[in-house]
């Protein structure tokens, strides 16, 4: 069964440096996004992209944050200079249509970031 | 703005007993509604959805029906098992457009043998 890929499962970084996570969304899905969960609670929407340009974002997708989809498979986050509230699980996901009626999420397993 | 109302928890029950996990939901348009499921360690995963009003949405012994006139989405097993035992979560999409799943801020349960 296809699935969505991330890697790092956990990474660590230093506060100020820059991190990049990386996804593989599901091969035949056109719409990819990042949410992330912090300690367990709400899973917040950060950012979501569709034909190479991003469709929506929210607050928390500030000039830290970057999304790229470079060579037709990966589509990566990075995070420019990484604070301490930045420290969560950062989940990916695919979808196959947009935001209508069977938009249903591809979820990966997620990347854990922990910036000391 | 669209947002997703549902029970704090945790939610602790006994091996086979009845769940309900309520859900609520404001959304301009018709959104589509969804349960998702977290088991610990894991990414999220689609339980069940629901497109349109009165659709029964159903996997696994779990259920929601999509009630319009009430805004809600409450989740529902007749017999719970330990294996149960994960956050779930309720969602929605919005119907006019855009690209974003809304999150609730997710219900954990646990099941107790």
């Amino acid at each position: 069964e296809p699935e969505v890929t991330q890697t790092p499962s956990h990474q660590v970084t230093q506060m100020g440096q820059e991190v990049i996570l990386r996804c593989v969304p599901i091969s035949n899905h056109l719409y990819f996004y990042w949410y992330r969960q912090i300690l367990g609670q709400k899973v917040e929407f950060l950012v979501s992209f569709y034909n190479n340009e991003i469709s929506e974002k929210s607050e928390i997708f500030d000039d830290q944050f970057s999304v790229e989809r470079p060579d037709g498979s990966n589509f990566t986050l990075k995070i420019r200079s990484t604070k301490l509230e930045d420290s969560a699980m950062y989940f990916c996901a695919s979808s196959g249509v947009a935001g209508g009626s069977t938009g249903e999420l591809f979820f990966g397993e997620g990347s854990r970031l922990t910036v000391l | 703005g669209n947002s997703v109302t549902q029970m704090e928890g945790p939610v602790t029950l006994s091996e086979e007993a009845f769940l309900t996990i309520n859900c609520t939901y404001t959304a301009t348009g018709y959104p589509s509604l969804f349960w998702y499921v977290q088991y610990p360690g894991e990414g999220l995963q689609l339980l069940l959805k629901a497109t349109k009003a009165d659709d029964k949405g159903s996997n696994k012994g779990f259920e929601a029906t999509y009630r319009k006139e009430t805004t809600s989405f409450h989740l529902e097993k007749g017999s719970v098992q330990v294996s149960d035992s994960a956050v779930y979560f309720c969602a929605l999409i919005r119907n006019t457009g855009g690209f974003k799943t809304i999150f609730g801020a997710g219900t954990r349960l646990f099941v107790k043998a």
